[in-house]
């Protein structure tokens, strides 16, 4: 197993533009969650999801949205982007909602000019 | 709120000396503390959980519910051991939002 994986590496946007980030979690795994991690600081919890619901939501305006889908892969969609977007997407995943180890992913860069 | 404090951005030690890095936090129930590690070019990865009470890498915290601290020691420090430190913090309530701290770097100077 690869682990989480995430795509793409790298992205460059300009200020308005929308975005669509994506995530396979490990194999069995059903829990994923989102994090921005903006240069020097942690990584910031966006959502969370287990079983297609989303099951926590972080300090984050409704540009930000998300979804699961049947095979548990995920999506993080960022509309009207700001420079402030800039930063490092990390997704994890983890067996069940709660109580379980997550395991990372390697993240997309995403630069917004 | 929950909130998790790492008060120092980077900590140099000897090779052979001890490790310890800080961490305190604010949540009003009974919180899960981590210690997650990131080494150069690899992932964020899990170090050890305050419920496992385990010693991983000869790394050890303690859960310190009076002083609200969880901090990070290993008595002799190695090379492979400088990397990114993040405390985080899970609280009560089943889902996995996770706040975490802004991390220090361990430099473990030859």
């Amino acid at each position: 197993d690869a682990g989480v994986t995430q795509s793409p590496t790298h992205l460059i946007k300009t200020r308005g533009q929308h975005v669509t980030l994506r995530c396979s979690p490990i194999s069995g795994h059903k829990s994923v969650s989102w994090y921005q991690q903006v240069l020097g600081q942690g990584p910031q919890f966006i959502f969370q999801y287990y079983e297609k619901e989303e099951r926590g939501r972080g300090n984050f305006p409704d540009r930000f949205s998300a979804r699961q889908f049947p095979n548990y892969s995920s999506e993080l969609n960022v509309n009207a982007l700001l420079l402030g977007d800039s930063a490092l997407y990390l997704c994890a995943s983890s067996l069940r909602q709660g109580g379980n180890e997550q395991f990372f992913g390697p993240g997309t860069r995403l630069t917004v000019l | 709120a929950q909130r998790v404090t790492q008060p120092e951005k980077l900590l140099s030690v000897f090779k052979g000396a001890p490790v310890e890095l800080k961490c305190n936090y604010s949540y009003s129930g009974s919180p899960e503390l981590f210690w997650y590690v990131q080494y150069s070019r690899q992932r964020l990865q899990l170090l050890l959980r305050h419920i496992s009470r385990e010693s991983i890498k000869g790394f050890t915290a303690d859960l310190n519910k009076g002083e609200t601290s969880f901090h990070l020691k290993k008595p002799f420090a190695q090379e492979e051991d400088s990397a990114m430190y993040y405390c985080a913090l899970r609280g009560s309530g089943g889902y996995q939002k996770v706040t975490f701290g802004t991390g220090t770097k361990l430099q473990v100077i030859p």
